[in-house]
């Protein structure tokens, strides 16, 4: 049963252009949602979040977006950087529960050519 | 530096052999976890730690073990009734607060053969 699930398992895309990532869920008892970013043979980084009460938190050339009544996060990477280039794993947590205690999806390769 | 180490980095062990992987943090975070990566998924909870001295099974918790005898510490043991034992590995440690993020240590790759 994949709660949370990253449709795309790659993702394209020139630098200097926008980048989305998507990620549905089926839970409705997840309350916080994160995007973390991870390169190969090393544990993930975090790079943004948002709470179940919100619809949108930006930092920098991240923005994430939360549509709850789909039930779907989209991470914007603007503009993308060849940096950018890594998996990026959407998590989620349900409300009440552990604090770290994290359900990932299956991970979005994004790749941003020169 | 504050973080979250994990030794070895690689690891290899003979089939039903029990192997301990280690996770160390400076962090002074109370909630500690270990979660596994396998090629083409996401990461998935093996055991999870919100206080010394106790712990809960996560979502793939058989076939390992843990101990939380130290607020630092949260070793986890491969034993040899793990089906598949070879993955990555990761550590990860949060504060007791809601709505933050986790941090996660560097990993370890464990090749059973």
């Amino acid at each position: 049963d994949q709660q949370v699930k990253q449709n795309s398992p790659s993702l394209s895309v020139q630098e200097g252009r926008i980048s989305i990532l998507n990620c549905d869920y089926t839970n409705s008892m997840f309350d916080y949602f994160l995007w973390y970013k991870k390169y190969p043979a090393e544990g993930p980084t975090f790079l943004i979040s948002i709470s179940s009460i919100k619809d949108k938190n930006e930092d920098g050339r991240f923005t994430v977006f939360l549509n709850k009544s789909a039930k779907h996060l989209s991470l914007h990477i603007v503009p993308s950087q060849p940096g950018d280039s890594a998996v990026y794993f959407c998590a989620a947590r349900a409300g009440g529960t552990s604090y770290g205690k994290l359900t990932f999806g299956q991970g979005t390769i994004l790749t941003v050519h020169p | 530096d504050g973080g979250i180490t994990q030794s070895p980095k690689y690891l290899f062990r003979k089939e039903g052999q029990n192997v301990t992987l280690s996770c160390e943090q400076n962090l002074n975070h109370d909630a500690m976890y270990w979660y596994r990566q396998d090629p083409g998924q996401g990461l998935r909870l093996i055991y999870y730690s919100q206080i010394v001295n106790d712990f809960q099974k996560g979502d793939i918790a058989e076939g390992y073990s843990v101990s939380r005898e130290k607020k630092e510490s949260f070793p986890l043991t491969v034993t040899s009734a793990q089906k598949n034992p070879t993955a990555f590995y990761l550590c990860a440690s949060s504060i007791a607060q809601l709505n933050t993020e986790a941090f996660f240590g560097q990993g370890t790759r464990l090749t059973v053969v």
